[in-house]
């Protein structure tokens, strides 16, 4: 079956701190790794994506880190604001019939406090 | 310009009334989804469609039924509500096999069964 975990489900963290979200994965199938944000009211927009053949990627204070041995990938959020106050969503992309839906981890809520 | 558009944005009805959502989408995707979203938080795809196939997620019951007027368009019918039909529905579009994998999510409608 195919399954994201993720952790923690909360996290709080102070303003400037790194904030890390951490997902595991089991089908070793998945070739397409996305983050989505989801602030109160609206829907998931995707934040930053990462395929298996690079280990890490970077889009400002946004980094995603891969381990494809482990098949765990963390987003890593630097320098913490209270406007990144929201669900995070780690999710994986299949192969095969239906393969371009996503399985999505449950969500961590990050609070940035002042 | 809205790119996913949903309506209503908030629905709410008695138990055993069917009701439908409608869902559009102006990106031009060949790919649309249904999400659902309970009370944790947690999202899961219940429905894909393109204009191959309909991909439809095992555990959803019969009474959800996707209708697609066109390729812009994906609706979402619900026969015989029941209490934990009570989510939010989010919908989706992407385009499979193009140079991004993004999918794009509506704002999502807000269901209610009393």
């Amino acid at each position: 079956q195919q399954q994201v975990k993720q952790s923690p489900q909360s996290l709080i963290v102070q303003k400037g701190g790194i904030s890390i979200i951490n997902c595991a994965y089991e089908n070793t199938a998945f070739d397409y790794f996305p983050w989505y944000q989801q602030f109160p009211g609206k829907g998931p927009a995707l934040l930053i994506a990462i395929r298996p053949d690079v280990s890490e990627k970077k889009e400002g204070r946004f980094t995603i880190s891969f381990n494809k041995s482990a098949k765990q990938f963390s987003l890593h959020i630097m320098d913490s604001q209270p406007g990144d106050s929201a669900t995070y969503f780690c999710a994986a992309r299949g192969t095969g019939a239906g393969s371009y839906q996503l399985t999505f981890g449950k969500g961590t809520k990050l609070s940035v406090i002042p | 310009d809205t790119a996913v558009s949903q309506t209503p944005k908030y629905l709410v009805t008695q138990m055993g009334n069917d009701k439908s959502i409608k869902c559009e989408q102006n990106l031009g995707h060949d790919t649309m989804y249904w999400y659902k979203q309970d009370s944790k938080k947690f999202l899961k795809i219940m429905f894909s469609y393109n204009n191959k196939e309909l991909i439809i997620n095992e555990t959803v019951p019969n009474r959800f039924s996707p209708k697609s007027p066109d390729k812009a368009h994906l609706n979402l019918h619900i026969n015989s509500l029941e209490l934990g039909d009570s989510a939010v529905y989010f919908c989706a579009s992407s385009q499979v096999g193009g140079s991004s994998d993004t999918q794009y999510f509506g704002p999502g409608t807000r269901l209610t069964v009393l």
